[in-house]
């Protein structure tokens, strides 16, 4: 079936960075977009950006423009997330979509999430 | 950026009644406009897509009407399995926006 795995929980340091990673399974990986999503403890939904896993196009949202970079490696169907300049703001749980419907135009189906923590 | 205003913020039903949840965008979006469920602790769930699309295997109770500005959300009959939280999205443009939720509890 599809599904997307993402990585373990990261405890980081503030001013530091983390990778997340997000493993495509049950598709052809490079047929879809990726986008990345992130949810503060008891708070909503915040898009970050999205990645072509077939041409390595990205666009990110001006909120993470300068910190936020996403990779893909297309031999092991799999995208990153490497989020720099970690604050505390940033403790989240971050989540990987899959772009599906027209166009990208609806998210499914999501990674489980990787619990991001920044903490001095 | 678009902003996606939902309402109510919380709501309490029982098991087998019908709610509604709505969503304004501010600004026209045509259809591109999505219905997410999450349950506690899970990833958002896609119910609805381009306002009114069924998501395969989601159950026939869910629906969802509207375009340009406005959009709701509908659930009849609510099963126990239906007390999450749910999110409208904008995919009209980036950013792409989340309404702030709506929390449907038990009464």
């Amino acid at each position: 079936q599809v599904q997307l795995v993402q990585s373990g929980a990261e405890v980081k340091k503030p001013g530091a960075s983390v990778k997340v990673s997000c493993k495509a399974s049950g598709y052809t990986f490079t047929s879809f977009d990726i986008n990345w999503v992130r949810q503060a403890t008891g708070q909503g939904l915040e898009w970050m950006g999205w990645t072509s896993p077939n041409s390595g196009n990205t666009g990110y949202a001006q909120k993470f423009q300068g910190r936020v970079t996403m990779t893909r490696n297309t031999s092991i169907s799999t995208v990153y997330m490497e989020l720099s300049s970690l604050r505390s703001e940033d403790t989240a749980v971050y989540y990987c979509a899959r772009g599906w419907c027209s166009g990208g135009s609806c998210f499914q189906p999501w990674g489980q999430g990787t619990l991001v923590t920044v903490s001095s | 950026d678009i902003q996606m205003t939902q309402s109510p913020s919380s709501l309490s039903a029982s098991v087998g009644d019908g709610v509604t949840i709505s969503c304004r965008a501010s600004q026209s979006i045509g259809a591109y406009l999505n219905w997410y469920q999450q349950r506690s602790g899970k990833a958002p769930k896609l119910l609805i897509y381009a306002a009114s699309s069924l998501q395969s295997g989601v159950p026939s109770r869910f629906s969802g009407s509207g375009s340009g500005t406005d959009f709701t959300l509908t659930i009849s009959g609510l099963q126990p399995e239906d007390f999450a939280t749910y999110y409208c999205q904008q995919t009209y443009s980036t950013p792409i926006t989340f309404g702030q939720g709506t929390r449907l509890e038990i009464k």
